[in-house]
């Protein structure tokens, strides 16, 4: 089976500093993406960062970044110089293919409060 | 500008009632998928489509209903045998595995 773990179900942290949120996945396959998002008290889903699999060099956009460890099948989110408005629920995403289709599988989430 | 719209946005639903929940993308994306959120919990896949008129059953597709008759339209139907609807639920479209886009959501409250 293919799986998303997010194993905090919640952090904190300071702001102005850096925290970094845990994925673990497992997947048969050898090519394949994965998503970091968002979810802040508005509910909207918002893609963070995005990561391909065959690329070795790890994705970052402006204050995110990831580590992916292909062959520990982990993918780790870091955020640096956290602002109040990081304050949200962070999702782990793993697009998974099956006979009938792609379906986006989901860890079960990071709720992440920055504190001023 | 190019996205998903989901509606209505809030939703009462009465005992015994069938609802249906909107979304529509204007992204030309081929896959459309249909998520439920519970309080402070995970997205559970209900329904995804990946082409007109085919559809196939998610993790939780009790009680609910999906069709896909447009590319642009994947309207869920939350039925009577659905004993517990009151939730939020998420619209997605997809272009293949490369990006997922979200709607807004529609919270249903059964009252």
């Amino acid at each position: 089976a293919q799986t998303v773990t997010q194993s905090q179900p919640e952090m904190s942290v300071q702001e102005a500093e850096t925290v970094t949120l845990s994925c673990t996945y497992d997947t048969s396959e050898s090519n394949y993406y994965l998503f970091w998002y968002k979810q802040p008290p508005s509910r909207q889903m918002i893609l963070v960062i995005r990561q391909e699999a065959y690329k070795q060099q790890n994705a970052t956009e402006n204050r995110f970044s990831v580590n992916f460890q292909k062959a520990a099948k982990s993918f780790s989110l870091k955020i640096s110089d956290s602002q109040l408005g990081d304050t949200a629920m962070y999702f782990c995403a793993l697009p998974v293919e099956e006979t009938s289709g792609s379906r986006l599988t989901f860890g079960e989430g990071t709720q992440l409060t920055v504190n001023p | 500008d190019g996205g998903i719209t989901q509606s209505p946005k809030y939703l009462f639903r009465k005992e015994g009632q069938n609802v249906t929940l909107s979304c529509e993308q204007n992204l030309n994306h081929d896959a459309m998928y249909w998520y439920r959120q519970d309080p402070g919990q995970g997205l559970r896949l209900i329904y995804y489509s990946q082409i007109v008129n085919d559809f196939q059953k998610g993790d939780i597709a009790e009680g609910y209903s999906v069709s896909r008759e447009k590319k642009e339209s994947f309207p869920l139907t939350v039925t009577s045998a659905q004993k517990n609807p009151t939730a939020f639920y998420l619209c997605a479209s997809s272009f293949r595995r490369i990006g997922y886009t979200f709607g807004s959501g529609t919270r249903l409250t059964v009252v």
